[in-house]
């Protein structure tokens, strides 16, 4: 069954240093999104990206982030300047449609932790 | 913003037993979907919902769409171990988001 890959699955990296956190997303979707998790918290939706731009974004994804799909598989978030409030389950999705017909697929996960 | 309200915030239940959850906010939603998430894992989709009233099965597991498109449940009908996890309700409002509003989850813990 396809599935979204993310790399890292693990990041450890120091207050003010520079993330990028990488996702191969399934390869015939045309929608990619990032989303995190804080520990024990509910996912919160930071972009949407569609067509090589962003289409929808939340308050969360502020200057500090930032999205590109460098190439015809990799769709990548960087974190400018982590902050410790950054440290969070960082969730790569895809779907084939805008309406997500058949629900959004995600990765596993890249664990950010600032310290 | 919109806000989903997920309840139970956990449940702790013998094997074999019949499980339900719910989601409800202020807010009209066009879509309703249930994850499941396993730790340490992505949220897993289990079942998507687009139309209000629509009942909807996968196996053990049932949802339903609320008349109202404020609300929907999850069933999950003689629960095994495997079923341990925390289940998440999402939602995608009206007015051409397309972000999914995530519940806060319920926890499920079941004992054998």
């Amino acid at each position: 069954e396809p599935e979204v890959t993310q790399t890292p699955s693990h990041q450890v990296t120091q207050m003010g240093q520079e993330v990028i956190l990488r996702c191969v997303p399934i390869s015939n979707h045309l929608y990619f999104y990032w989303y995190r998790q804080i520990l024990g918290q509910k996912v919160e939706f930071l972009v949407s990206f569609y067509n090589n731009e962003i289409s929808e974004k939340s308050e969360i994804f502020d200057d500090q982030f930032s999205v590109e799909r460098p190439d015809g598989s990799n769709f990548t978030l960087k974190i400018r300047s982590t902050k410790l409030e950054d440290s969070a389950m960082y969730f790569c999705a895809s779907s084939l449609d805008r309406e997500s017909t058949y629900g959004y697929t995600f990765g596993s996960g890249t664990r950010l932790t600032v310290v | 913003g919109q806000q989903l309200n997920q309840s139970p915030q956990s449940m702790f239940i013998q094997e074999g037993e019949d499980v339900s959850m719910n989601c409800t906010s202020s807010s009209i939603f066009n879509t309703w979907l249930w994850y499941k998430q396993d730790p340490g894992e992505g949220p897993v989709l289990l079942i998507a919902l687009y139309k209000a009233g629509e009942l909807t099965s996968n196996g053990r597991l049932t949802a339903q769409f609320g008349i109202t498109r404020k609300d929907s449940f999850l069933n999950i009908s003689a629960s095994i171990p495997s079923d341990v996890g925390i289940y998440f309700c999402a939602g995608r409002t009206q007015g051409g988001s397309e972000k999914l509003v995530f519940g806060k989850g319920t926890k499920l813990t079941v004992n054998p």
